[in-house]
């Protein structure tokens, strides 16, 4: 399974973007980026998806950098509910069914 | 907004004793997990089922575990004889026919093993 690699832990300030960094240098043509939060005491929670092109939808934007070998989570606004870790994870849509969950980057927001 | 939902929200047992975990997944899904998550542990896969099989499974789901889908709604998964060691938090989770769309998941069940 291609790595990913995330920061231990990011500060943010309420309302301000934030923008969450994600090196896959490993990634394969078939990878998908697949990021998931999970907020204190709850199960994974989808947060948005891309394998190519940069992809927007209500709760962020996912960058990925032109040769694909790292990608950016942005939060347009931060919020307190915004606490969470955050995890970047790679999976092959063609040969593998499983989402491999790595340490991800435990978000810290501040009123 | 549709959701899975999973039962018991905690469950207590005694080593040695069979427990099942229940989740109803969102209805028009296909496609069903579990995941585990140890205390201060990373969440890891454990199984998918698909088409009334498993599709994938990890090293971790060994002959102690089971699922099933029994009925139309719901999906579990048994834990024969249960280990100290299978103390964790137990997502269930569902997606529907489209190969890389999102994964739902359930908000957990604590097991815990004495």
């Amino acid at each position: 399974d291609a790595k990913t690699t995330q920061p231990n832990s990011m500060e943010s300030n309420e309302e301000e973007p934030v923008h969450l960094p994600c090196n896959h240098s490993t990634i394969s043509g078939t990878d998908y980026i697949h990021w998931y939060r999970q907020l204190p005491s709850q199960g994974p929670e989808y947060v948005i998806h891309g394998l190519t092109s940069n992809v927007n939808n209500r709760m962020a934007s996912l960058a990925i950098a032109e040769d694909r070998k790292s990608s950016t989570l942005i939060l347009h606004r931060a919020t307190l509910r915004d606490a969470a870790v955050y995890y970047c994870i790679l999976r092959d849509a063609y040969n593998t069914d499983k989402l491999i969950f790595g340490t991800g980057t435990r978000l810290q927001v501040f009123p | 907004e549709p959701e899975v939902t999973q039962t018991p929200s905690h469950q207590v047992t005694q080593m040695g004793q069979e427990v099942i975990l229940r989740c109803v997944p969102i209805s028009n899904h296909l496609y069903f997990y579990w995941y585990r998550q140890i205390l201060g542990q990373k969440v890891e896969f454990l199984v998918s089922f698909y088409n009334n099989e498993i599709s994938e499974k990890s090293e971790i789901f060994d002959d102690q575990f089971s699922v099933e889908r029994p009925d139309g709604s719901n999906f579990t998964l048994k834990i024969r004889s249960t280990k100290l060691e299978d103390s964790a938090m137990y997502f269930c989770a569902s997606r529907n026919l489209a190969n890389t769309g999102e994964l739902f998941f359930g908000e957990g069940s604590r097991l815990t093993v004495l």
